[in-house]
């Protein structure tokens, strides 16, 4: 089975562009949750969808938003981009909506840099 | 919000030997499910093992136990027999059993193994 298919693997944007970044689950996984991850701040936590509704949002500004489509597949835009942006950016599938003890799947990132 | 600790942010373990990686977290909530991640270099997050807040019973994956108190609000993850592929940051990670797929993640560790 395929894993966590995340595109593009690096990203250079200038201040103030915007940028999508895509994310396919794993087969059959309805649940996809983004990460921001920065030396800095570790791991936080952005937003999960799970059957094309947004279910949990953390505490980022409404710059970063998301959607998934019918095929699970999902998308985080970020627009207006600042320095502070630059980060790895994990997209993350499961099984369930988190009412059971399925882990996480994870891809291997998008690398944005903003300059 | 819950918070995750991992108190070494780096270890080093000769090959072949026993090292752990400890582990708390705070909550006011009895019902929830804690895990250890592993992140080598490639960046992928790969689960390395999974507990139950439920389960008294320590969980176990070949060389990887966890020591789970759950009074002590302490998670801590053994690794045996260390092979040079063990090298990774490991990041400690709680989800409620009630919010969804939101993760709580810890700051990590990075474990190097010495041959």
């Amino acid at each position: 089975k395929a894993g966590v298919t995340q595109t593009p693997r690096y990203l250079i944007k200038t201040r103030g562009q915007q940028v999508t970044l895509s994310c396919s689950p794993i087969s059959g996984h309805r649940s996809v949750s983004w990460y921001q991850q920065t030396p800095g701040q570790g791991l936080q936590f952005l937003f999960e969808y799970f059957s094309e509704t947004q279910r949990n949002k953390g505490n980022f500004p409404g710059r970063f938003s998301g959607r998934q489509f019918s095929n699970s597949r999902s998308e985080m835009n970020v627009s207006t981009l600042e320095l502070g942006d630059s980060a790895l950016y994990l997209c993350a599938s499961s099984l369930a909506h988190g009412t059971d003890n399925s882990p996480l799947h994870f891809g291997n990132g998008t690398r944005l840099t903003v300059t | 919000a819950q918070t995750v600790t991992q108190s070494q942010p780096e270890m080093s373990v000769q090959e072949a030997e026993t090292v752990t990686l400890s582990c708390t977290y705070d909550t006011s909530e009895s019902d929830y499910y804690l895990f250890w991640y592993k992140q080598p270099p490639s960046r992928q997050m790969i689960l390395v093992i999974r507990q139950e807040a439920y389960k008294q019973q320590n969980a176990t994956e070949n060389r990887f136990s966890v020591n789970f108190q759950k009074a002590a609000k302490s998670f801590s993850l053994k690794i045996s027999d260390s092979q040079l592929g063990d090298a990774a940051m490991y990041f400690c990670a709680y989800r409620s059993a009630d919010t969804g797929n939101q993760f709580y993640f810890g700051t990590g560790t990075s474990l190097t193994v010495i041959p």
